[in-house]
C-alpha cells in the first residue's frame, strides 16, 4: 500500500543551525502538509501547500520556515535558524485532492532534537 | 478558533470489553472528521474519515458516529484487542480549510 516517507527519522542539531526535513508523499497525491508534535502536547498544523504555492499556514510558520517541492516526488520544509522550542516530532502528510472525503495520510515523523 | 477536546485522557480495560473514545469540538462548520491511531513514537495511522454530511462510518471493529449539531463524534472499539492499545486521536478539518485540528488524544490500555 502507498504511504507517506521522511528522511531522516531523527535529526539532531546545533541551536541556530539550519535543518531540513524530507517527504516523499503518495505519488498520485495533490496536497501536501507539515504539522508538528511537540512532546506531550497536540500535533499541530504548520502549513498546506499545493500547485507549488503555500494554500495555507499557522501563525508558527514564521520566516524562519520555508516549503519546497525541489522535484516531483519529494517535498521539504527548511528551519533557517533552529530554535531550542523547535524541538518535536515533525509529520509530513498528503491527501489526492481538497475533497471532503478524502483522508490526509501522515508520515512516520521527523523527530528534531535541538541542542 | 475550532478547539478539540478528547474524553477521557487514559482509559484501561480488560480484553474484550467495548471501547468508547469521546470527542468533541467547538465550531459546528466542519468539512470531516478523522480518527487516528499514534503508537508511542510513531506516526499517525488513519483509521477512518466521517464527512460532515455522514452521520457513522465503519470498518472492521471499529464504527465512528458523529453529530455534526452538537459538536460531538464517538469511536467505538468492539471486543477490544491488547494490540488495540495506542493513543487514538481526532482531529477536524473546518469548512474552506485546509488543516487538520487535533484533539489531545485518549490513550487506550487493553488488559490481557
Amino acid at each position: 500500500e502507498p504511504e507517506v516517507t521522511q528522511t531522516p527519522s531523527h535529526q539532531v542539531t546545533q541551536m541556530g543551525q539550519e535543518v531540513i526535513l524530507r517527504c516523499v508523499p503518495i505519488s498520485n497525491h495533490l496536497y501536501f502538509y507539515w504539522y508538528r508534535q511537540i512532546l506531550g502536547q497536540k500535533v499541530e498544523f504548520l502549513v498546506s501547500f499545493y500547485n507549488n504555492e503555500i494554500s495555507e499556514k499557522s501563525e508558527i510558520f514564521d520566516d524562519q520556515f520555508s516549503v519546497e517541492r525541489p522535484d516531483g516526488s519529494n517535498f521539504t520544509l527548511k528551519i533557517r535558524s533552529t530554535k531550542l522550542e523547535d524541538s518535536a516530532m515533525y509529520f509530513c502528510a498528503s491527501s489526492v485532492d481538497s475533497a471532503s472525503y478524502n483522508e490526509q495520510f501522515f508520515g512516520p515523523g521527523t523527530r528534531l532534537t535541538v541542542l | 478558533k475550532q478547539e478539540v477536546t478528547q474524553i477521557p485522557a487514559a482509559l484501561s480495560v480488560p480484553e474484550g470489553e467495548n471501547l468508547v473514545l469521546n470527542c468533541s469540538f467547538t465550531d459546528s462548520a466542519i468539512y470531516n472528521l478523522q480518527w487516528f491511531r499514534q503508537d508511542p513514537g510513531k506516526g499517525l495511522t488513519s483509521l477512518l474519515l466521517i464527512q460532515s454530511s455522514q452521520r457513522e462510518q465503519t470498518s472492521g471493529r471499529l464504527n465512528a458516529s458523529l453529530d455534526k449539531s452538537s459538536g460531538r463524534s464517538t469511536l467505538y472499539i468492539a471486543a477490544s484487542q491488547p494490540g488495540d492499545s495506542a493513543t487514538y486521536l481526532c482531529a477536524v478539518r473546518a469548512a474552506n480549510d485546509y488543516k487538520l485540528s487535533f484533539g489531545a488524544g485518549t490513550t487506550v490500555t487493553v488488559r490481557a
